[in-house]
């Protein structure tokens, strides 16, 4: 089943203005990871979190993560327009972390 | 490096007949591939989990006679849509994991229509 729920299910912003999606998920974790899809394509990784960090930074990429609400959020700063795509968190359980659980997805629209 | 690629990307067939596709780890030995599959504007749900050398682990309601998974090398997975239906028309994804590692490197995915 389904592990992640992402909000929002959309958001479009404004190029140059920040961009935060949000995570929950249910169970336990091994680690936590956030992909990116563009339209009819393959999901292309960006960043992993383990389930003992609070925070990692990629770039324009910032990751938090907090297991005590289960939450992780997903903040690009100064935003592209090539940053418009649907993203998605993905859990790792602590049993069989090889195996993903992904959420429904943020669809990013980022407007000239 | 960690680069995946599947074909067909686009394939069109009639109902009753079978679909082979491939998924290749074209610059890293993949020890673990997985089959993902993803309807319009939802997310990905995983179909089973691929080992070389070893049988396919199917996710609970996904037929594993219907979908075909081998894993002959550490480079290559297949996916054989046995008897399509349109129902079965999806976008099928492919993914390979380095051993050891956690994160997942996708192919660009295969859209199937069955007509």
């Amino acid at each position: 089943s389904q592990q992640g729920e992402e909000d929002p299910q959309a958001l479009s912003i404004q190029e140059g203005e920040n961009a935060t999606m949000n995570c929950s998920y249910k169970t336990s974790i091994n680690n936590l990871q956030w992909y990116r899809q563009n339209s009819g394509r393959g999901l292309v990784h960006l960043i992993l979190i383990r389930s003992n960090e609070r925070e990692k930074h990629s770039g324009r990429l910032r990751v938090t993560l907090d297991t005590s609400k289960k939450s992780s959020s997903l903040l690009i700063t100064a935003s592209r327009a090539a940053d418009t795509a649907s993203y998605f968190c993905a859990t790792a359980r602590l049993q069989g972390a090889q195996k993903l659980v992904f959420g429904q997805g943020t669809r990013l629209t980022i407007n000239p | 490096g960690a680069v995946v690629s599947q074909h067909p990307s686009r394939v069109i067939c009639k109902s009753g007949t079978s679909v082979k596709i491939e998924c290749r780890s074209l610059d890293f030995q993949a020890t673990t591939m997985f089959w993902y599959r993803q309807f319009p504007k939802k997310s990905l749900m995983l179909m089973a989990t691929s080992n070389e050398g070893s049988k396919a682990t199917y996710e609970q309601g996904v037929e594993k006679d219907k979908f075909l998974i081998n894993h002959a090398s550490l480079t290559l997975s297949t996916l054989t849509v046995t008897s399509a239906h349109p129902e079965d028309s999806s976008f099928y994804i492919c993914s390979a994991k380095r051993t050891g590692l956690y994160e997942q490197y996708f192919g660009p995915g295969t859209r199937l229509t069955v007509t």
